[in-house]
């Protein structure tokens, strides 16, 4: 069945570093892809997606290129700030928008 | 409109009670979602409703596991005779074609 592999965390950096965390997948068809961020006692929230090849997802200065090729949707960032500071999962959905199937999950620590 | 919405937020239950959360999705959207999440886990998956009917559910959902949703509105998922295993965070979202939308969830805790 389909399935999302991240990075084990912690990742820990200091603010103004530059983050990458690395998520690869395994699908039939051509899943749609997503980062969602969830802070502590919190829902997830939406922090971008790509639905198909090639495609850049962006938002709050994160981005992440959808790589057929790799099979990967890596998440970074610039310049992350200890407001950053959260758990980040990668998810993906098949064609027709059944259900999401998520990641692990990897916790960012952004010290100041 | 606010986004999804569940109750309550925090439930301390003894074990062998039964407990049911409520979710309201988001007013358009015909599609719901529950979801659970464990302490340093992501979510998995527990069943979907595309309106009212429930088209999915995993083999997570055990008997004890009952989810509706009347008139494809808001939706109820009931768990009986809780066990301390069933303490989680439980997770409802609803969704366009291209996006899920998550509530705040509602933590149990069986005692």
């Amino acid at each position: 069945g389909d399935s999302v592999t991240q990075m084990e965390g912690p990742v820990t950096l200091s603010e103004e570093a530059f983050l990458t965390i690395n998520c690869t997948y395994t699908a039939t068809g051509y899943p749609s892809l997503f980062w969602y961020v969830q802070y502590p006692g919190e829902g997830l929230q939406l922090l971008l997606k790509a639905t198909k090849a090639d495609d850049k997802g962006s938002n709050k200065g994160f981005e992440a290129t959808y790589r057929k090729e790799t099979t990967s949707f890596h998440l970074e960032k610039g310049s992350v700030q200890v407001s950053d500071s959260a758990v980040y999962f990668c998810a993906l959905v098949n064609t027709g928008f059944q259900k999401l199937v998520f990641g692990t999950g990897t916790r960012l620590l952004v010290s100041p | 409109d606010t986004g999804v919405s569940q109750d309550p937020r925090h439930k301390i239950t003894k074990r062998g009670q039964n407990v049911t959360f409520r979710c309201d999705p988001i007013s358009e959207h015909n599609r719901l979602y529950w979801y659970r999440q464990t302490l340093g886990q992501g979510p998995e998956f527990l069943t979907y409703f595309q309106n009212e009917a429930q088209l999915e559910k995993s083999r997570l959902l055990s008997d004890r596991f009952s989810a509706e949703r009347p008139k494809g509105s808001f939706s109820t998922l009931e768990i009986q005779r809780t066990e301390q295993g069933d303490s989680a965070m439980y997770l409802c979202a609803s969704s366009t074609n291209t996006e899920a939308f998550f509530g705040q969830g509602t933590r149990l805790t069986v005692v």
